[in-house]
């Protein structure tokens, strides 16, 4: 089906550990998108790509990076986890901005 | 600062129309949408307005206001599956989306 499709769909992991949250669309989308979603607060945009080989910060970059090696693939990466990033994150995707935001389904992360 | 204000929860019966408000206060604005998204799944696009008016689709329909920082979405002959958290975004002058921190509308037969 197409769409954009992230993994893993759940994790939990240990303070200080790292890991990498893949994100792919086949929608030959040209923006690229990471958020999270916390209870009770919108959605909040941690790192955007407008095209392939560019990214930039969002609100909430902190503790995080990026890469954006393929026009279809986005990575976000946590470098040390904190607990304080315990969170869903949502990749999205888009054509135009006008034309609507495609989302994955989210990755339900944990740090302990 | 920027901000997006909705309830943050409404009840409504099955069968009735409900409206959910949003208002905005944004450094520029390129658009408004309003996103539906049911319990543990990913948001899905359901309108998109950027002049002001009422844009129809099926039973929902949404509303804007630019001059007074002001959309809603109306939801008519409301059905069970309808419940769920609908989320209002602004498209500021950066083309970013800012979005609000959602509705949970709660449907009862």
């Amino acid at each position: 089906n197409a769409g954009v499709t992230q993994t893993p769909k759940f994790q939990v992991l240990k303070t200080g550990q790292s890991m990498t949250l893949q994100c792919a669309q086949d929608m030959n989308h040209n923006s690229m998108y990471w958020y999270r979603q916390d209870p009770g607060m919108g959605l909040r945009l941690i790192y955007y790509s407008a095209s392939e080989g560019t990214t930039d910060k969002g609100e909430v970059p902190d503790g995080y990076n990026v890469s954006r090696l393929k026009k279809q693939n986005f990575l976000l990466g946590l470098e040390s986890a904190a607990p304080s990033q315990t969170s869903v994150y949502f990749c999205a995707s888009t054509l135009t901005g006008e034309s609507g935001y495609t989302f994955g389904s989210g990755t339900r992360l944990t740090v302990v | 600062g920027q901000n997006i204000d909705q309830p943050t929860e409404m009840t409504a019966t099955e069968g009735a129309i409900v409206q959910i408000n949003c208002t905005y206060q944004t450094s520029g604005f390129n658009g408004l949408f309003w996103y539906q998204q049911h319990a543990g799944e990913a948001p899905t696009f359901l309108s998109y307005n950027v002049l002001d008016g009422l844009e129809e689709k099926g039973r929902f329909s949404s509303f804007l206001s630019r001059s007074k920082g002001y959309s809603y979405l109306l939801l008519k002959e409301l059905q069970m599956k309808d419940s769920a958290s609908y989320l209002c975004a602004v498209m500021d002058s950066n083309y970013q989306l800012i979005w609000g921190a959602g509705t949970k509308l709660i449907i009862k037969p």
